[in-house]
């Protein structure tokens, strides 16, 4: 199946600043991608699908002015928290489709956020 | 009432057990079904499909009962290296296609 790079894999920043996190589609083109958040022993909560060239699709309850998401080319989209709080330390995967996968879909490994 | 629904556990079972989970789906017109691993701090992973007629691959064994509602995941002679969370998926295909992830059963193999 294709491969879906994440990165950073870890991040901690100081309250009140942004953190940007990339997913590039490796050697294909993902014109739709998914972000979700994970918080301790919890399920993977779907928080917007991102679409290239258009607006991001936001999840009930998700802020889209917190969580920016940009998706300007088929190979990358990023995931920006605004003025991070405690609260939004989370691990967030990114995901996009892939037919050559049963599922129909690719993970990237994933970033765990840590905000102080 | 959550879409799908798992025991988070833990499973705490020593090596070689066998061990089973089960999964509960609340929408009947979901269509595929999935178990995926994710270990620790790491992106879930596909382990398998999951069909009525029941899918085997080597030591685990899923199956849908789609009157019932639910999922399960058979693992025999259990490994340590199968200490992770396993997570039901659930794609409903008349909404887009999205995964719908069930929160996850803990296992833990000891020696």
């Amino acid at each position: 199946g294709a491969v879906v790079s994440q990165h950073p894999s870890w991040v901690i920043c100081k309250s009140g600043t942004s953190v940007k996190i990339e997913c590039r589609s490796l050697d294909f083109q993902a014109t739709t991608m998914f972000w979700y958040r994970q918080f301790p022993k919890k399920s993977l909560m779907l928080m917007a699908t991102s679409n290239e060239g258009s607006k991001a699709t936001y999840e009930q309850g998700v802020e889209k002015d917190k969580f920016l998401i940009n998706h300007a080319s088929l190979t990358l989209s990023t995931l920006t928290v605004t003025s991070a709080h405690p609260e939004d330390s989370s691990f967030y995967i990114c995901s996009a489709r892939d037919s050559g996968t049963v599922s129909g879909y690719t993970f990237g490994s994933g970033t765990r956020l840590t905000v102080v | 009432r959550k879409e799908v629904e798992q025991d988070p556990g833990p499973f705490n079972v020593p090596e070689g057990a066998t061990v089973a989970f089960n999964c509960t789906y609340s929408n009947s017109a979901s269509q595929s079904f999935f178990w995926y691993r994710q270990d620790c701090r790491k992106e879930p992973k596909l382990l398998m499909s999951v069909y009525s007629s029941g899918n085997e691959d080597g030591r685990f064994t899923a199956q849908l009962n789609r009157a019932s509602q639910y999922i399960s995941l058979l693992i025999r002679d259990s490994k340590l290296s199968d200490s992770a969370t396993y997570l039901c998926v659930v794609i409903l295909e008349n909404a887009g296609n999205m995964l719908t992830f069930g929160g996850g059963t803990r296992l833990m193999v000891k020696p």
